[in-house]
């Protein structure tokens, strides 16, 4: 069974500041897929990115960057300075097996709040 | 269509009707996922198409929520006799190159049921 742990349930930062959102994940497969999305007050899920089991290499893209550690099991998120618009609803998710059906285990989400 | 379309955007229903959620997936999109999202939690699988291989079923709730998809184009999930508890918001995704490669995901239904 899979399962995927955002103990953060809510985050309040004002703007500028650097914030990491915290991911830990549970699979017994050796390959795996996981996943961060984004859920803005207007209510639809955002994907930002992806990463395979085998490929612990950070990634940057802009303000956002994420550290997955297999040693861990984790998958953090953290944005750099930052905006009120990147206010919303963090999720999680974690995609396991070959089969590539791809159903995914969602955490519970972190809220951020961006104060001006 | 340029995204995941579903309608209605918002449904109130009494308890014990029957709902019809309609989900329209990406052009080309073969892969289809409804998802559960109830009032501060997370997103919980409901039903997967790939295709025309038999759907996975595994997380319908009960035997009141049954899915069915036409080929690869629109997708209907349907709650019969519909329980209070079955308020939520109602996911659609769809991937091109299945959800291990992460889904686009539409607005979702929010199903009231009073």
């Amino acid at each position: 069974a899979q399962k995927v742990t955002q103990a953060q349930t809510e985050i309040s930062v004002v703007e500028k500041e650097d914030v990491t959102l915290d991911c830990v994940y549970e699979t017994r497969d050796t390959t795996y897929y996981l996943f961060w999305y984004k859920q803005p007050p207007s209510g639809e899920l955002v994907f930002l990115i992806r990463r395979n089991s085998f490929d612990e290499q950070n990634e940057i893209s802009g303000r956002y960057s994420w550290n997955f550690q297999k040693s861990t099991s984790s998958f953090n998120f953290t944005i750099t300075a930052s905006q009120v618009v990147d206010s919303a609803v963090y999720f999680c998710a974690l995609s396991a097996g070959n089969t590539n059906a791809g159903k995914s285990t969602f955490g519970d989400g972190t809220t951020l709040t961006v104060k001006p | 269509g340029a995204g995941v379309s579903q309608s209605p955007s918002n449904k109130v229903t009494e308890k014990g009707k029957d709902v019809e959620l309609r989900c329209d997936p990406i052009s080309g999109h073969t892969a289809l996922y409804w998802y559960r999202q109830r009032l501060g939690q997370g997103l919980e699988f409901l039903i997967y198409f790939q295709g025309n291989s038999a759907p996975d079923k595994s997380g319908l709730p009960s035997d009141r929520f049954s899915a069915e998809r036409t080929g690869e184009s629109v997708s209907t999930l349907t709650i019969q006799r519909t329980q209070q508890e079955d308020s939520a918001v109602y996911l659609c995704a769809s991937s091109n190159r299945g959800g291990n490669y992460g889904y686009t995901f539409g607005s979702g239904t929010r199903l009231t049921v009073v």
